[in-house]
C-alpha cells in the first residue's frame, strides 16, 4: 500500500532549527510536498520536491532522497507562529491526487 | 494567488438528513478538485477526486452513494453527505490545483466542520 510516516510531535525552542522527517512506502512515486496547518485552519502549501536534493524557500527548506524513500522539512529561526501541524504529501502516480502523511505537531516554546 | 472558497464553514444537521458542501475556485478554472476528510488531530484522508464533466473517482472504502460529488462546472464542485449519521461528523476540506502553475502547490478551501446530532 501507500503510506507516509512522520513523527507525531516535535518540540523546539524559539529561534532554533527543527527537522521533520517523512518516510514513505509506495510502488510509485513522483514527488513530495509539504503543507502547514494551524488548528482549525486549511493546509497551506510550503514546498515541493520532484528531484533529489534540497529546495530552499526562506526559512523553510525541504529535502528528498528517492533512494532512501525519505524526505524532511527544515524550519530555521523558529517563531512562535510556526507552532502548527506539518504534513508531507506524496504524489504517487500520474494523476494529481496527493496522499498525506500522518502529520507532525510542532510546538515552539519561548 | 489561487483562491478556493468553501461553504459553509460549519454546519449542524440532524441525523438522517443530507448536507451539501460547496467548493469554488475563484480565480482559476479547476478541472480537478479533491475532497478530504479530517478527524481531530489526524491526517487528511483523501475521499475522492472530482472531475469536471465526469464521474468522481472514489478512494477505496469511501461509499459513493453516501458521499455524492458533482463537478458541473470548471469552478464548482459539491459534496453531499446523504443520510448523515453522527459518525460522519468531521472536518471536510476541498482542494484544487491551478493548472497555470508548474509546481504541485494545491490550494485548499477553509474547510467545513460538520456535526451530526
Amino acid at each position: 500500500g501507500q503510506s507516509l510516516e512522520q513523527p507525531s510531535e516535535v518540540t523546539a525552542v524559539e529561534g532554533a532549527i527543527v527537522q521533520i522527517n517523512c518516510t514513505y512506502q509506495t510502488s510509485g512515486f513522483y514527488g513530495l510536498s509539504w503543507y502547514q496547518q494551524h488548528d482549525g485552519g486549511a493546509p497551506t502549501f510550503l514546498s515541493y520536491n520532484a528531484l533529489d536534493g534540497l529546495e530552499e524557500t526562506g526559512r523553510f527548506s525541504s529535502f528528498l532522497s528517492r533512494s532512501d524513500s525519505y524526505g524532511y522539512l527544515l524550519l530555521q529561526e523558529l517563531q512562535m507562529k510556526d507552532s502548527a501541524s506539518y504534513f508531507c504529501a506524496g504524489k504517487m502516480d500520474s494523476s494529481y491526487k496527493l496522499i498525506f502523511g500522518s502529520g507532525t505537531r510542532l510546538l515552539v516554546r519561548p | 494567488g489561487a483562491v478556493v472558497s468553501q461553504h459553509p464553514s460549519w454546519v449542524i444537521c440532524k441525523s438522517g438528513t443530507s448536507v451539501k458542501i460547496e467548493c469554488r475556485s475563484l480565480d482559476f478554472q479547476a478541472t480537478t478538485m479533491f475532497w478530504y476528510r479530517q478527524f481531530p488531530k489526524q491526517s487528511l484522508m483523501l475521499m475522492a477526486t472530482s472531475n469536471e464533466g465526469s464521474k468522481a473517482t472514489y478512494e477505496q472504502g469511501v461509499e459513493k452513494d453516501k458521499f455524492l460529488i458533482n463537478h458541473a462546472s470548471l469552478t464548482l464542485s459539491t459534496l453531499t453527505v446523504t443520510s448523515a449519521h453522527p459518525e460522519d461528523s468531521s472536518f471536510y476540506i476541498c482542494s484544487a490545483r491551478d493548472p497555470g502553475t508548474d509546481v504541485y502547490g494545491y490550494t485548499f478551501g477553509s474547510g467545513t466542520r460538520l456535526t451530526v446530532v
